[in-house]
């Protein structure tokens, strides 16, 4: 199993620029999540997904857009990207939103110019 | 939002010693939650849960305890070894919400 599977690694866009974050796992995991982390701070919410067709807001939608076609993959598109999205960003998968807890991708690093 | 607060943001103790990280939060209806270390460049990782019929949970070296009537976590880590050196975050899940609430961090700093 490679578990939760983020790219790229790094990312430097140009305001305006639009791109996906991709997100993958291969636990058969329903339950998967995109949150960013700025630094000092927790994670905050971005996106999740309980199922495959199903998605919802978290605390901090705004500018970001995601889909579920598959149970594997949770891509998340930055549509125009600012410099405000400058962070890392994490995916996660669960079977389910209240077992077990997440399992994280190591991060997507990026930076907005 | 949810309110999930740390009391402490850096905490320093010495090898072999016990370690415990507080976690407030707000929400008294809130089921589930979740205690992750986070090391240096890597993603979170799932340390230990508790749900809200539990007062208290131990896994390897680690128990958590809640206190549901004053809303508060805490994390004990035993024998701590430089190992244990990370950012420990709490998470909140309230019922049947499917989000979580991440608070802001502490970071443990074992001295050798």
């Amino acid at each position: 199993n490679a578990g939760v599977t983020q790219t790229p690694k790094f990312q430097v866009l140009k305001t305006g620029q639009s791109m996906t974050l991709q997100c993958a796992q291969d636990m058969n995991h329903e339950y998967m999540s995109w949150y960013r982390q700025d630094p000092g701070m927790g994670l905050r919410l971005i996106h999740y997904s309980v199922g495959a067709g199903i998605t919802d807001q978290g605390e901090v939608p705004n500018g970001y857009n995601v889909s579920r076609s598959t149970t594997e993959d949770f891509p998340l598109r930055l549509l125009s990207a600012a410099p405000s999205q400058t962070s890392v960003y994490f995916c996660a998968s669960s079977y389910s939103s209240d077992q077990g807890g997440n399992t994280f991708g190591s991060g997507t690093r990026l930076t907005v110019v | 939002g949810e309110s999930v607060g740390l009391h402490l943001p850096t905490l320093s103790v010495q090898e072999g010693d016990n370690s415990i990280i507080n976690c407030a939060y707000s929400n008294s209806a809130s089921d589930y939650f979740i205690w992750y270390k986070q090391e240096s460049g890597k993603g979170p990782q799932f340390i230990i849960d508790i749900r809200s019929n539990m007062d208290k949970r131990q896994g390897q070296r680690v128990t958590v305890l809640l206190n549901k009537t004053v809303k508060h976590l805490s994390l004990q880590i035993a024998a701590t070894q430089p190992g244990d050196s990370a950012v420990y975050f709490c998470a909140e899940i309230p019922y049947n919400f499917n989000k979580f609430y991440f608070g802001s961090g502490t970071k443990l700093n074992v001295k050798p």
